[in-house]
C-alpha cells in the first residue's frame, strides 16, 4: 500500500517557540492532503485540508495564523505550529488523498508527531 | 448531534469471540463508510471501505452499511489479542474530508 511519512515522530519545545512537522508521500502524488490533531482518548479532529500550489482550507475555530500549512509539491506537507503554548500539546496526523489509484480516493494517515509543549 | 456517532467503549471480550461494532450517521449525503483501526500512538490503518449499503467480507473481518437506518458495522470473528486497538468508523460524499466516529476502544483477553 501507499506509504505517508511525517518527521519528526515526536518532539518537545519549549513554550513560545515554533514547531515544524513534515509530511510526505512517499511512492505516490498527493494533490490533498489532511492535518488532524488528536487528544488523548478522542477520536482525530481535522484541522485543515491543504491542496498542492494553493491555501488551505481551515475548519472552524483553527487559527491559520497559529498553524501554518504550505502544500508546496505533490509528496510534501508541512504543518508549523507558530508560538506553541502548553495547549497545543496534542498527537498530530496527516493524511494524503492519492487521486489516481482508483475511483474511491483513499486515505493515506501517517504515523503521527507527538507534540509536547512545555 | 455530530455527523458520526460511535460508542467509546471500552469493549473488552475474551480471544476467539466475536466482536460487533457499530456506528450511526445523520448525513444521508454520505457514500462511503470506512472502517479504520488505531494502535497506541500510531497512525490510523484502513481496514475496509463500504460503498452505499451492503456487506462486504475481508478475512476474519465484515463491514456491513444500512443506510436505510443509517448504521455502520463491524464484525470481527476469531478475535485474537492483536485485534486489540481503537476501531474508528468514518463516512464521507466522495473526495471530501472525512468525518469520523469517536472511536470504540477493543481489548481481547488472551
Amino acid at each position: 500500500g501507499a506509504v505517508v511519512s511525517q518527521h519528526p515522530s515526536w518532539v518537545i519545545c519549549k513554550s513560545g517557540t515554533s514547531v515544524k512537522i513534515e509530511c510526505r508521500s512517499l511512492d505516490f502524488q498527493a494533490t490533498t492532503m489532511f492535518w488532524y490533531r488528536q487528544f488523548p482518548k478522542q477520536s482525530l479532529m481535522l484541522m485543515a485540508t491543504s491542496n498542492e500550489g494553493s491555501k488551505a482550507t481551515y475548519e472552524q475555530g483553527v487559527e491559520k495564523d497559529k498553524f501554518l500549512i504550505n502544500h508546496a509539491s505533490l509528496t510534501l506537507s508541512t504543518l508549523t505550529v507558530t508560538s506553541a503554548h502548553p495547549e497545543d500539546s496534542s498527537f498530530y496526523i496527516c493524511s494524503a488523498r492519492d487521486g489516481g489509484r482508483s475511483s474511491y480516493n483513499e486515505q493515506f494517515f501517517g504515523p503521527g508527531t507527538r507534540l509536547t509543549v512545555l | 448531534q455530530k455527523e458520526v456517532e460511535q460508542d467509546p467503549g471500552p469493549l473488552s471480550v475474551p480471544e476467539g469471540a466475536i466482536v460487533s461494532l457499530n456506528c450511526t450517521y445523520s448525513n444521508s449525503a454520505f457514500q462511503y463508510f470506512m472502517w479504520y483501526r488505531q494502535y497506541s500512538r500510531k497512525g490510523p490503518e484502513l481496514l475496509m471501505y463500504t460503498y452505499s449499503s451492503g456487506n462486504k467480507e475481508d478475512g476474519r473481518f465484515t463491514a456491513q452499511v444500512d443506510k436505510s437506518s443509517k448504521y455502520i458495522s463491524l464484525f470481527i470473528r476469531d478475535s485474537q489479542p492483536s485485534d486489540s486497538a481503537t476501531y474508528l468508523c468514518a463516512a464521507e460524499r466522495g473526495n471530501t474530508p472525512l468525518v469520523f466516529g469517536k472511536g470504540t476502544r477493543l481489548s481481547v483477553i488472551a
